[in-house]
């Protein structure tokens, strides 16, 4: 496609389950990144991934979130045990080598 | 560090000009980007500088970037309803992640 894609557009869920957020960053991009956005507040670093490099985790705010690249493109960010301070927006972006990152929609997560 | 602030609120005349001021920490930054995200959107980049710089001119749109006192600025000339959003500032830094501010939030008013 065209731009970065995020599925779905909206998620809710229950408290403790899991759920999964799908990336497709823009082809031939070797970074992609994972943020999250709460209501009213600025973008929080999660992850990052940079062609075949070990991902750079030290955003991840708990062992409840992790995020895998499969063959340096699509990305896919699993929430367990989902808690209510994870409703946010997740926000995905991809690009080059510190240049600039082509962000997706993003996944409006509600956990009720 | 990686910090960048900005201040989070800005409001602004039709017509005016409006100023965001951005400071931010690593002096090893390449570029440093301004990004817009509207209500429900997503974001997009707007205009970045590279660090070699002190100015960019792009349109409505002019860039400052004072490297001793790390501060960068975005002016927007002309501010009209349509610019009403979010403004992030952001830096890479250890030359390859994106850092961003908490964002500033213009408002334009009639």
């Amino acid at each position: 496609g065209a731009g970065v894609s995020q599925s779905p557009s909206n998620k809710v869920t229950e408290k403790g389950k899991d759920v999964e957020l799908r990336c497709d960053p823009i082809s031939g991009h070797t970074a992609l990144y994972w943020y999250r956005q709460s209501l009213g507040q600025g973008l929080e670093f999660l992850i990052y991934f940079q062609g075949n490099s070990a991902p750079d985790k030290s955003g991840l705010p708990s062992d409840r979130f992790s995020a895998e690249r499969t063959g340096g493109s699509v990305s896919t960010l699993t929430i367990q045990r989902t808690q209510q301070e994870d409703s946010a927006v997740y926000l995905c972006a991809s690009g080059g080598l510190g240049t600039e990152a082509f962000f997706g929609q993003g996944t409006r997560l509600t956990v009720v | 560090g990686e910090d960048v602030e900005q201040s989070l609120f800005l409001s602004v005349r039709e017509g005016d000009s409006s100023v965001i001021n951005c400071t931010y920490t690593d002096s090893s930054s390449t570029y440093l980007y301004w990004y817009k995200q509207e209500p429900g959107a997503g974001l997009q980049l707007l205009t970045y500088i590279f660090s070699n710089m002190d100015m960019k001119q792009d349109q409505r749109l002019t860039v400052l970037l004072n490297k001793k006192d790390k501060h960068l600025s975005l002016r927007i000339a002309d501010t009209q309803t349509g610019d009403s959003a979010i403004y992030f500032c952001a830096e890479t830094y250890n030359d390859y992640k994106l850092s961003f501010g908490a964002g500033t939030t213009v408002t334009v008013r009639a």
